[in-house]
């Protein structure tokens, strides 16, 4: 969905390295979400976050943070990447006052961690 | 803990054919389910929602039903074609918190 947006679209990098993944969003909504997905898994929930003030934890938060600078932006920080951490990340945007609370979703950003 | 199990992994169809996939999930306390569509490589596209309350969705030639009380879901694709092809996931949202199963990745042979 072209009103989520996800830099860098790819990324390489090396083991011990800070890496930051950022997510915009034109749509107005409130809430966002980190996820990764693995070759043949499911995408697993990381952080989300239902408003500027609020940031949870997800399935599998642990080697990463974010931060929800405003209600449009919401980054994914590894601070010392590793290479378990080689996945397809996509970010997601739903609104609380859509009562199917529809998730919308980024393009993706291919992460390699050597 | 809800777990989405979706079988086989792979399919592989002839062009023409209606097909089923299948998801299921462990915990029906769900407030809706989704099918996606993933490329190779892309995002997720959001093919249908069914609400906890309602039994089926149809857009086109898609078609998904929900049986909350036994944990299934199927997505029923009529008359298949090459474009079909891609990764079909199924997502359950509870808590506001979407859990995926792995997908079913789908071939449709020309």
């Amino acid at each position: 969905d072209a009103d989520v947006t996800q830099t860098p679209r790819n990324r390489i990098t090396k083991t011990g390295k800070r890496i930051m993944l950022e997510c915009s969003q034109t749509k107005g909504h409130d809430r966002m979400y980190w996820y990764r997905q693995d070759p043949g898994l499911g995408l697993r929930l990381i952080y989300y976050s239902f408003d500027v003030k609020d940031i949870n934890k997800g399935e599998i938060s642990d080697g990463y943070s974010v931060s929800r600078q405003a209600q449009a932006k919401f980054s994914l920080s590894l601070e010392s990447a590793i290479p378990n951490q080689t996945a397809l990340y996509f970010c997601a945007t739903s609104d609380r006052s859509d009562s199917t609370d529809t998730q919308y979703f980024g393009p993706g950003t291919r992460l390699t961690v050597l | 803990k809800q777990e989405v199990t979706q079988i086989p992994a792979a399919l592989s169809v002839p062009e023409g054919e209606n097909l089923v996939l299948n998801c299921s999930f462990t915990d029906s306390a769900i407030y809706n389910l989704q099918w996606f569509r993933q490329d190779p490589g892309k995002g997720l596209t959001s093919l249908l929602l069914i609400q906890s309350s309602q039994r089926e969705q149809t857009s086109g030639r898609l078609n998904a039903s929900l049986d909350k009380s036994s944990g299934r879901s199927t997505l029923y694709i009529a008359a298949s074609q090459p474009g079909d092809s891609a990764t079909y996931l199924c997502a359950v949202k509870a808590n506001s918190k979407l859990t995926f199963g792995k997908g079913i990745t789908l071939s449709v042979r020309p």
